[in-house]
Parts: structure tokens; sequence; C-alpha cells
């Protein structure tokens, strides 16, 4: 079946600081990908998506790239602020169930 | 637009006694989803519905939860009879059409504590 690997955290980082969240994914076809972040208290919110290969998504800064040779849509910002503090959750859906899978979350902590 | 609605934000209740969890999808939406967030699990799928037809229940606990959609615009989520396991935060979530292009809207959650 689909599954999302993504890193476990939390990650910690100062203010200014640069910020890569891997995500690896397994999939039958061609899936659309997605981040999702949660701040607290409050559900999932898109971030940004890519629908196919090399396809890059953006975002309030933050960028992903679709790289279907090595499976991977890793979450990357040049410059994380106090407020990116949150859980950022990388996802899938294929088709055949268009049922979304999402990987375990992973918690940032950005210091001032 | 208002977002997906879930009600209520909090509950707290007895080991057997029934919970119900309600959620209103956004106008317009096809899809609609529950899922069940917990530090231990993370998020994990408990229901889909398409056009208010379930589709996908396989991740339904046990007989203990049921979920209803009588109609386009309001799903229930019931619990009975809770336990101190069910505590965790319910997502509703909705999506416009079954398109594997389609984000998901997801509403605040309810934080259901059972004691």
């Amino acid at each position: 079946g689909d599954s999302v690997t993504q890193m476990e955290g939390p990650v910690t980082l100062s203010e200014e600081a640069f910020l890569t969240i891997n995500c690896t994914y397994t999939a039958t076809g061609y899936p659309s990908l997605f981040w999702y972040v949660q701040y607290p208290g409050e559900g999932l919110q898109l971030l940004l998506k890519a629908t196919k290969a090399d396809d890059k998504g953006s975002n309030k800064g933050f960028e992903a790239t679709y790289r279907k040779e090595t499976t991977s849509f890793h979450l990357e910002k040049g410059s994380v602020q106090v407020s990116d503090s949150a859980v950022y959750f990388c996802a899938l859906r294929a088709g055949g169930s268009y049922i979304p899978t999402f990987g375990r979350g992973t918690s940032l902590i950005v210091h001032p | 637009d208002a977002g997906v609605i879930q009600s209520p934000r909090h509950e707290v209740t007895e080991m057997g006694q029934e919970v119900t969890l309600r959620c209103k999808p956004i106008s317009g939406h096809n899809s609609l989803f529950w899922y069940r967030q917990t530090m231990m699990r993370g998020l994990e799928l408990l229901i889909y519905f398409n056009n208010n037809v379930p589709i996908d229940d396989s991740g339904m606990p046990e007989d203990r939860f049921s979920a209803k959609m009588p109609n386009a615009s309001f799903s229930t989520l019931k619990i009975q009879p809770s336990e101190p396991r069910d505590s965790a935060v319910y997502f509703c979530a909705s999506s416009p059409l079954q398109g594997v292009d389609e984000k998901l809207f997801f509403g605040s959650g309810t934080q259901l504590s059972v004691l």
C-alpha cells in the first residue's frame, strides 16, 4: 500500500536558520504530494503541493520539489521564524482509492 | 466561507457514556474524512465518505465506533460505549472532489477526554 515516511522530530532551530524536513514515499501510479502544517490547537492546513514530477510547490518561503527518481518531497525554508513553529505533515494522494496518506508529522521548534 | 465546522471543540465524559461528534463540511464538497490524532499513533483515518456514501471504514477501531452522513452538509461520529483509550483529537476534513490533486480542508477538531 501507499506510505509516507518523514524524519522524526522535534527539529529545534534558531531563528533565521535553514530548515530541511525529509519526506519519502511509496505509491502505486503517480501520486500528488502535499505538505500540511498544524499550528497548536488547530487543524491541518495545506502549505504547498506538487502534482507531477519535477514540480516545485512553494508558499510563505517554504519550498518542496517532487522528485520521482528518489521518491522524495523534502520541505525547505531558507530562514525560519519563530512563527513557523508547528507540526509539519507530508502526505500523498494517489489514484485508485483517493484516500490521502499522511506521514507521522515532524514538530518544528524555532527559538528567538 | 466558514470552513469545516466541528462541534463540540472539547468533550469530557466518563467511561461507558455515549459520545457524538459532529461535522459540517464545506458546502459543495463531495468527500468527507474522519481522522483521529494521538501522540502514539499520529493521524489515523477512521472513515471516508464520497457523495454521502461510506467508501472505506477499515480504520474504524471496533464496533463501538459508528459514523453516518445523512446528507451532504452533516456527518456524525459516535462512540458507544466510550473508553479512556478513545481519548484523542478527532478531526473532520472535506475535499471538493475525489481527485488526486485535491487538498483536504480540516476542521479545528474535537478534543475528547474519556475519564
